[in-house]
């Protein structure tokens, strides 16, 4: 099983909701990822997080706030979204830290109004 | 200067054609070269990767390093319709923790 499932597909919230984007993975990955995606731009790295430590943090703003409760979980909180946050939202993982091979899930098409 | 250039397109193509995909990149340290296809709607799915200089080959597709001219290709034989997706190519930086992408090409093969 080579699956990064990504909940929810779609999510629309506005400026002062609270919501969570979740990711799991079940191939004993250790290293897992958060990018966002703009349209027809690149992945961008928001987060990096290495045996469920936090080992990179892209000088993100603080209103998105990255956990990893296990090795097969992560999650990104978000508060007081901007509009400009709108956005794919994809998790990623790889075997280990460094591994140049990466597997994404389908991601989040979050629209923030 | 970006780590990475890719030429972001929009290419198009005829069926059966060979596609070249290309990118440069700065920094003469990097090692691992990967391609990466993405579909309308889909996350990021890896291709090929090279490590250093020198060629590999699956099916149809070949992936080229070039370190002295820093140079990195991807090339489709007998490209198909399937093979309209976008195009990002990738390298490892930062201790090996990121993925530094290109701005992806947009390919467009038509029957």
């Amino acid at each position: 099983d080579t699956e990064v499932t990504q909940t929810p597909k779609h999510l629309v919230m506005g400026m002062t909701n609270k919501k969570s984007l979740k990711c799991e993975q079940h191939m004993g990955h250790r290293a897992m990822y958060w990018y966002k995606q703009k349209a027809k731009k690149p992945p961008e790295l928001m987060f990096v997080y290495s045996y469920e430590k936090l080992s990179i943090n892209e000088s993100v703003p603080s209103r998105f706030s990255p956990e990893c409760p296990n090795s097969s979980l992560l999650n990104l909180h978000l508060h007081a979204l901007q509009p400009e946050d709108s956005a794919l939202y994809l998790c990623a993982s790889s075997q280990g830290p460094g591994n140049y091979e990466q597997y994404f899930g389908p991601g989040t098409r979050l629209t923030v109004t | 200067q970006k780590e990475v250039e890719q030429d972001p397109g929009p290419l198009s193509v005829p069926e059966g054609a060979i596609v070249s995909l290309n990118c440069t990149y700065s920094n003469s340290a990097f090692q691992y070269f990967m391609w990466y296809r993405q579909y309308s709607r889909k996350g990021p799915e890896l291709l090929m990767y090279t490590y250093s200089s020198g060629n590999k080959e699956d099916g149809r597709f070949t992936a080229q390093v070039d370190k002295s001219s820093k140079y990195i290709s991807l090339f489709i034989r007998d490209s198909q319709p399937s093979d309209s997706a976008t195009y990002l190519c990738a390298t490892l930086s930062g201790g090996y923790n990121k993925l530094i992408f290109g701005a992806g090409t947009r390919l467009a093969v038509h029957p």
